[in-house]
């Protein structure tokens, strides 16, 4: 079956845009979780979702950073007034429940450069 | 918090067994998975160990001692498709289900 999709795959911006990615999970998969990966360095968690609602946004770096999932499916990250910092690739995973979290299926990623 | 190390490079020959090792310090703790990524890709999951133990899966084996707060991943007759970044992530702090992740070992097989 179709695995995680992220679009677009590559992003690049202008310092100060305002961006948004987006990730389709696996069809049936009710936990979603964005991290973000830096060169040479594990995913680093951002924000989990447990059907429609942010169970956990404990990780998203400021509140320039927000995230939805409005019908329990897609989700999209936002991030506006982009900086060069944030550029990195931005990784969705879905799992098929919160119990069954430690195996997640991840998405092929987001690669956002901030010019 | 919570905090992983493990190397950040292994080189081995193929058709060796290399051991990648894991600690962690968490402030709370469930379990301890592994993932594979090729350069480019997704992270894959490998294993997962929410017990004290070994478990086999195939070529890949992965073991965990909570007592010494301690992991590895057991790579047998290593194949040149196994030279690729591999992830300990710790399932940890209550409440919280993200995983954390160290920041990986980069193994490289050789002929």
């Amino acid at each position: 079956g179709a695995g995680v999709s992220q679009t677009p795959s590559n992003k690049v911006t202008e310092k100060g845009k305002y961006v948004e990615l987006r990730c389709d999970p696996i069809s049936g998969h009710t936990a979603l979780y964005w991290y973000r990966q830096s060169l040479g360095q594990g995913p680093e968690f951002l924000i989990y979702f447990q059907g429609t609602g942010a169970a956990d946004d404990s990780g998203l770096p400021n509140d320039r950073f927000f995230a939805v999932r409005p019908e329990g499916s897609v989700s999209t990250l936002k991030i506006q007034r982009t900086e060069r910092g944030d550029s990195a690739v931005y990784l969705c995973a879905s799992s098929p429940s919160a119990s069954a979290n430690y195996e997640q299926y991840f998405g092929p990623g987001t690669r956002l450069t901030v010019t | 918090g919570q905090s992983l190390e493990q190397p950040s490079e292994v080189t081995a020959v193929e058709g060796a067994i290399v051991q990648i090792n894991c600690t962690y310090q968490t402030s709370g703790f469930y379990g301890l998975s592994w993932y594979q990524q090729h350069d480019g890709g997704a992270p894959t999951f490998l294993s997962y160990n929410g017990l004290d133990g070994l478990e086999e899966t195939g070529r890949f084996s992965s073991f965990l001692s909570r007592s010494d707060s301690y992991g590895y991943l057991l790579l047998q007759e290593l194949q040149m498709k196994d030279s690729a970044s591999y992830f300990c992530a710790v399932l940890g702090d209550t409440g919280r289900r993200a995983l954390t992740f160290g920041s990986g070992t980069r193994l490289q097989v050789q002929p």
